[in-house]
């Protein structure tokens, strides 16, 4: 198995730039998970999906951050308009969900830096 | 609401030693522990878990972890450290029982001195 995949691995934008990230999470996987670790704030949890559906956004920081999961093998994290205080490793995590396999396995990771 | 504490943001020690990391969690539910590794400009990998049963985990790499309720701990040991131990760990609990989102301690960088 590739694992999870994610890309960009890195980016690098201005300011007001619109900003995608992706990520492919392991086949079979029903829960998908993005994370963002910064040096201030460590790993927190921006949003996750069951089953394509989202069931927890309370992470994002705002408007500007939006996230979808249009099919089992692919989501993206928006950020639009971009801001310098965005500047962060996102990761993106898979589980299975079944049988009581609770981990995560993440990808990566897309570094972002907001200039 | 979930929260873990790791003591220590630094922690070295030399190469054929014991490493010790700690770990402290609180948790409104019983908890799913959780340790992860990160190697410099890499993802997270597992190590180890506890869900039920055992308390005394083992996991990759020969690190294990024993699950004490009285004491809210999950600390992660090795009998021996080896260079390539040199990374970041976090330790981690779930949100609630079952596949849910984790709450991440802040973590702790181990160094390996020869």
């Amino acid at each position: 198995d590739a694992g999870v995949i994610q890309s960009p691995r890195h980016e690098v934008t201005e300011m007001g730039q619109e900003v995608t990230l992706r990520c492919k999470p392991i086949s079979g996987h029903d829960y998908l998970f993005w994370y963002r670790q910064t040096m201030m704030r460590g790993l927190e949890l921006l949003i996750y999906f069951n089953n394509n559906v989202p069931i927890d956004d309370s992470g994002m920081p705002e408007d500007r951050f939006s996230a979808k999961m249009p099919n089992a093998s692919f989501s993206t994290l928006k950020i639009q308009p971009s801001e310098p205080r965005d500047s962060a490793v996102y990761f993106c995590a898979s589980s299975p969900g079944r049988g009581g396999t609770y981990e995560q396995y993440f990808g990566p990771g897309t570094r972002l830096t907001v200039t | 609401a979930q929260s873990v504490t790791q003591l220590g943001s630094h922690v070295s020690v030399s190469e054929g030693a014991l490493v010790l990391l700690r770990c402290n969690y609180s948790s409104s539910v019983p908890p799913y522990l959780f340790w992860y590794v990160q190697y410099p400009n890499q993802g997270l990998q597992l190590l180890l878990k506890y869900t039920t049963g055992a308390t005394l985990v083992k996991g990759i790499n020969g690190f294990e972890a024993e699950f004490k309720k009285s004491e809210t701990s999950f600390h992660l040991t090795k009998p021996s450290a080896h260079m390539s131990d040199a990374a970041e760990y976090f330790c981690a609990v779930s949100r609630s029982s079952g596949n849910t989102p984790l709450v991440f301690g802040k973590g702790t960088r181990l160094s390996v001195i020869a």
